[in-house]
């Protein structure tokens, strides 16, 4: 079983429409969770942090679930640019740093 | 922008030959990282470093060294490359935020190894 897993999609939605990524996690120790976008043949970029009380960020909204173990990601108001690949994090600490555990992501196809 | 370069940014190789790849950063960031990313799978850690020359191994770092010998340019070196180390790698910073320790990637290399 993956440590993070995620439905890999593709979710094609129209403009305008809103979308929501699960992703659920294995390790109960997990301490950091975030949410990053990559465009394709691009470099993931942060897109939220995700903290325990659930926090927005203009149309993004992320919630945690400790209890369960998973993570979500609502996007309202779907744009084209939105279209991209949603990778699922989660930070455990071992040795000297955070250790990122990435997801293997979920594909959005936003369409006209 | 995290202000982090890679270079080469594309690289094609033979089985066998050696192969750097340079991470470097302009902001004095302490923590550096190298990922690989393949197709169904998630990025998945090499190496990563703790300051200058303080490195450690991640999940994926059999066939690869490290070395930082200043704080700017964290090098990954594949000492004999071979075909299943054709990927995308990535390198990455951390720095300190609420929800703990953020990662920035830098573009990427694109490594083919024949």
């Amino acid at each position: 079983r993956k440590e993070v897993e995620q439905d890999p999609g593709p979710f094609n939605v129209p403009e305008g429409a809103t979308v929501a990524f699960n992703c659920t996690y294995s390790n109960s120790a997990s301490q950091s969770f975030f949410w990053y976008r990559q465009d394709c043949r691009k470099e993931p970029k942060l897109l939220m942090s995700v903290y325990s009380s659930g926090n927005e960020d203009g149309r993004f909204t992320a919630q945690l679930n400790r209890a369960s173990q998973y993570i979500s990601l609502l996007i309202r108001d779907s744009k084209l640019s939105d279209s991209a690949t949603y990778l699922c994090v989660v930070g455990n600490y071992g040795g000297a740093t955070n250790k990122l555990i990435f997801g293997t992501g979920t594909l959005l196809a936003v369409q006209p | 922008d995290a202000g982090i370069t890679q270079s080469p940014r594309h690289k094609v190789t033979e089985t066998g030959t050696p192969v750097t790849l340079r991470c470097h950063q302009t902001e004095n960031h302490r923590y550096m990282y190298w990922y690989r990313q393949d197709p169904g799978h998630g990025l998945r850690l090499i190496h990563y470093s703790y300051g200058v020359k303080d490195t450690d191994k991640g999940e994926v770092s059999d066939g690869y060294s490290v070395s930082r010998s200043k704080t700017e340019d964290f090098l990954l070196t594949l000492e004999s490359a071979t075909s299943s180390q054709t990927s995308v790698y990535f390198c990455a910073i951390s720095v300190v935020a609420g929800a703990g320790n953020e990662q920035f990637f830098g573009p990427g290399t694109r490594l083919t190894v024949l």
